[in-house]
């Protein structure tokens, strides 16, 4: 069974500061790779898709990084806002279903 | 709206009562899927619909738990004799799941189920 694991579970950092998030997973056989914001009380809203074929993805202030082989990923918030404080989730593709963490919580202090 | 609804956002029920939750995807997806969210936890996989047929149930906890997708479209989860324990949000999400696209799943904002 697909293990995903998110490290740390809580950060706060003032604004401006570069956010690094972690996530591990122990069954390096997947398709992709989903990082996903969930705000308090909302859905998951979809950040960055990296297939397992690719290293990284970027899209604006935010990239990701895939090592697949030793079960790695890591998402790169930079120059963190106030409006950047949510639940950020890392989810792996196994065969027909996503296998998530529990989410990686960060404040961003103004 | 483009996005995947869910309807009810809110159903609070009594313990040993029949709940039914309901999602509409975006339209052309194909693949359609439940999750449980329980409190301080990560999403956990239930089923996964491609087209009108459920390709993967193995996610659903017991069998007082079903779901349909009788034109390939809309989506109704099915609880029986609700337990407490069955208290979470239930979210679902859909993929277009066509052949050299990412097939990023796109996820509604979930219904809040309390069981009394």
């Amino acid at each position: 069974k697909q293990e995903v694991t998110q490290i740390p579970a809580a950060l706060s950092v003032p604004e401006g500061e570069n956010l690094v998030l972690n996530c591990s997973f122990t069954d390096s056989a997947i398709y992709n790779l989903q990082w996903f914001r969930q705000d308090p009380g909302k859905g998951l809203t979809s950040l960055l898709l990296i297939q397992s074929s690719q290293r990284e993805q970027t899209s604006g202030r935010l990239n990701a990084s895939l090592d697949k082989s030793s079960g790695r990923s890591t998402l790169y918030i930079a120059a963190s806002q106030p409006g950047d404080s949510a639940t950020y989730l890392c989810a792996v593709r196994g065969n027909n279903r996503l296998a998530f963490g529990k989410g990686n919580q960060v404040v961003v202090i103004p | 709206g483009a996005g995947v609804s869910q309807t009810p956002s809110n159903k609070v029920t009594e313990k040993g009562k029949y709940v039914e939750l309901r999602c509409d995807p975006i339209s052309g997806h194909t693949a359609l899927y439940w999750y449980r969210q329980s409190l301080g936890q990560g999403p956990e996989f239930l089923i996964y619909f491609q087209g009108t047929g459920a390709a993967d149930d193995s996610g659903l906890p017991n069998d007082r738990f079903f779901a349909v997708r009788p034109e390939g479209s809309v989506s109704t989860l099915k609880i029986q004799r609700t337990e407490r324990g069955d208290s979470a949000v239930y979210l679902c999400a859909s993929s277009l799941n066509a052949v050299g696209t990412p097939d990023t799943q796109y996820f509604g904002p979930g219904t809040r189920l309390t069981v009394l």
